[in-house]
């Protein structure tokens, strides 16, 4: 069974682009959930999309948003980046609310 | 509010010898769930154990070994005759029941890292 998979696994981006992330959970999972990863705020938790809809959301700014296509693949936009942003954005998926949270090996973003 | 703490940032040990890792948490749900994740240097966070909070029963799969305590809110995990290979950071994280959705709130971390 394949597990969460994210694309791409580095990339370097300029200040001010945008970048997308993208994310293909376990097969039959509904759940997708978004993580930020850096050295000096630790893991926290982005959004979660469930069937499409979002379900939750962490205390982001407007620039990072995401969206969940109807085969529960998911995609995140994080707009004008900041040096800030270079972070390990991990994708989680699970098959259901309390069901174990899978993650993938992550994106690597780096803003020069 | 929730919160995981993880007093400890970084573990030495030489290989064969225990390592326990201390988690604690605070939560006002009365139902919650706790996981312990392992992050290689590669980055993946790779599920190891969760845990129900009515379900106090201590587990021990192979060399890890977990010790769930709700008197005193910890959720502490031993690796047994550490490894080299078991040298990565490891996260406890909590879910609460009555927030809609699986968001996790996690620690900051213990490194460990076992010398040959």
């Amino acid at each position: 069974k394949a597990g969460v998979t994210q694309t791409p696994r580095y990339l370097i981006k300029t200040r001010g682009q945008q970048v997308t992330l993208s994310c293909s959970p376990i097969s039959g999972h509904r759940s997708v959930s978004w993580y930020q990863q850096t050295p000096g705020q630790g893991l926290q938790f982005l959004f979660e999309y469930f069937s499409e809809t979002q379900r939750n959301k962490g205390n982001f700014p407007g620039r990072f948003s995401g969206r969940q296509f109807s085969n529960s693949r998911s995609e995140m936009n994080v707009s004008t980046l900041e040096l800030g942003d270079s972070a390990l954005y991990l994708c989680a998926s699970s098959g259901n609310q309390r069901n174990t949270i899978y993650f993938g090996e992550g994106s690597w973003l780096t803003v020069v | 509010a929730q919160k995981v703490t993880q007093a400890q940032t970084e573990i030495s040990v030489v290989e064969k010898e225990d390592v326990t890792l201390d988690c604690v948490y605070e939560t006002r749900d009365t139902t919650y769930y706790l996981f312990w994740y392992k992050q290689p240097p590669s980055g993946e966070l790779v599920f190891l154990i969760r845990r129900n909070s009515f379900d106090e029963q201590n587990e021990i799969s192979g060399r890890y070994s977990w010790n769930f305590q709700k008197s005193t809110s910890s959720f502490n995990f031993t690796i047994t005759a550490s490894q080299v290979v078991d040298s990565a950071v490891y996260f406890c994280a909590l879910s609460e029941a009555e927030a809609a959705g699986n968001k996790l709130t996690f620690g900051g971390g213990t490194r460990v890292l076992v010398k040959p």
